[in-house]
């Protein structure tokens, strides 16, 4: 069964580096997305993607954030310069449709800690 | 303010009862509807989508009742294994423009 591969599982970082978190969608979905989850807390929406660019973002998915398709199979989510506050598991999603109907597929996630 | 709105539980019910959780949503123009279940530390995976007929899979019925902006997710002859949260998801929002919007969850614990 397809699934979306997210990389790597745990990353931690010191406060004001860059991280990059690596996913790979579903090989025939067109609609991707991030979402975090602090620990405790539900999961939000940072941000979809379709067709090589941004078409939706929420008020956490600010300046520090950006998102890119490089290849035909990479999906990466950068934060510039990470805060304590961005401490979370930051979970991929792809989807066949797009929000008003498609169903969503997560991967794994990744845990980032920001010492 | 726009939300997905949950009661935390937790749900505690023996193995083979039915139960039942509800989600209620602010807004009125949402599109789509799904319940997802997600285990402790561990990514959401999909149950179902919600229709407007309502609609069962299994053990699991849900409903959606546009006019009270609530749906609902019914677990019948609960197993262990459906122990886990399930997170209400409302695609929010109008003209084309939708944002997935979680709830915060209901948490199910099924013992022998």
């Amino acid at each position: 069964e397809p699934e979306v591969t997210q990389t790597p599982s745990h990353q931690v970082t010191q406060m004001g580096q860059e991280v990059i978190l690596r996913c790979v969608p579903i090989s025939n979905h067109l609609y991707f997305y991030w979402y975090r989850q602090i620990l405790g807390q539900k999961v939000e929406f940072l941000v979809s993607f379709y067709n090589n660019e941004i078409s939706e973002k929420s008020e956490i998915f600010d300046d520090q954030f950006s998102v890119e398709r490089p290849d035909g199979s990479n999906f990466t989510l950068k934060i510039r310069s990470t805060k304590l506050e961005d401490s979370a598991m930051y979970f991929c999603a792809s989807s066949g449709q797009g929000t008003t109907s498609g169903e969503q597929y997560f991967g794994p996630g990744t845990r980032l800690t920001v010492t | 303010r726009k939300e997905v709105e949950q009661d935390p539980g937790p749900f505690n019910v023996p193995e083979g009862a039915t139960v039942a959780f509800n989600c209620t949503y602010s807004n009125s123009a949402s599109q789509s509807f799904f319940w997802y279940r997600q285990d402790c530390r561990k990514e959401p995976k999909l149950l179902m989508s919600v229709y407007s007929s309502g609609n069962e899979d299994g053990r699991f019925t849900a409903q959606l009742n546009r006019a009270s902006q609530y749906i609902s997710l019914l677990i019948r002859d609960s197993k262990l294994s459906d122990s886990a949260t399930y997170l209400c998801v409302v695609n929010m929002g109008s003209g084309g423009s939708y944002i997935p919007t979680f709830g915060r969850g209901t948490s199910l614990i099924v013992h022998p």
